[in-house]
């Protein structure tokens, strides 16, 4: 069965501060991992997905996650934190697009002026 | 952009009311899935759904729920009798067949409060 473990309900960084968000996920098979955010009152938005080609991957509003399989680790990074990163991220891994996302329980993130 | 979307955003129901869950998947998609999110708890899967029919189904999608695509643009999720524990976000998803590695696109959900 797979699972995806995140860090820390909730961090808070300053603005301009690099965000670091963790994500370790078990799996049985080669995983397929995706961050998606979600802002207040809105869905579930994609971030970015590793489906076994790069190991560092980058995604939309200048975030990047590398896959670390010797880590088991999937962590969500930016060098910069705006005001406008606050919201819910969630990890989540799968067997291939096909199968059922299992996701993390959430990291709430909070950038202070 | 095209996107999920997802009626009602909030249902208040009695506990063994029935409710149904509207959802909208984009135009083209054609694997449709159901997930919910119970206050401060993961998200889980209940439902996938293709080609007219459950390609899967969770542990939670117990006989108290049903899905249907009545036409060609609603995707629906029925509870035939609410219990308390149904309180939960319930997100739509949807996806194309474009190839294994295709995105889940989520709908903003709908927040189904039972009393």
């Amino acid at each position: 069965a797979q699972s995806v473990t995140q860090l820390g309900s909730h961090v808070s960084v300053s603005e301009g501060a690099l965000v670091l968000l963790r994500c370790n996920y078990s799996s049985s098979v080669p995983p397929y991992l995706f961050w998606y955010v979600q802002y207040p009152n809105q869905g579930l938005q994609l971030l970015l997905k590793y489906t076994s080609a790069a190991t560092l991957v980058k995604g939309i509003n200048g975030f990047e996650a590398e896959f670390k399989k010797s880590e088991t680790s999937f962590h969500l990074t930016k060098p910069s934190a705006h005001m406008s990163d606050a919201a819910e991220y969630f990890c989540a891994v799968s067997n291939s697009g096909n199968t059922p996302l299992v996701f993390g329980k959430g990291t709430r993130l909070s950038v202070i002026a | 952009e095209p996107e999920v979307t997802q009626t009602p955003s909030h249902q208040v129901t009695q506990m063994g009311q029935e409710v149904i869950l509207r959802c909208v998947p984009i135009s083209n998609h054609l694997y449709f899935y159901w997930y919910r999110q119970i206050l401060g708890q993961k998200v889980e899967f209940l439902v996938s759904f293709y080609n007219n029919e459950i390609s899967e189904k969770s542990e939670i999608f117990d006989d108290q729920f049903s899905v249907e695509r009545p036409d060609g643009s609603n995707f629906t999720l029925k509870i035939r009798s609410t219990k308390l524990e149904d309180s939960a976000m319930y997100f739509c998803a949807s996806r194309t067949r474009e190839g294994s590695t295709d995105t889940q696109y989520f709908g903003p959900g709908t927040r189904l409060t039972v009393l």
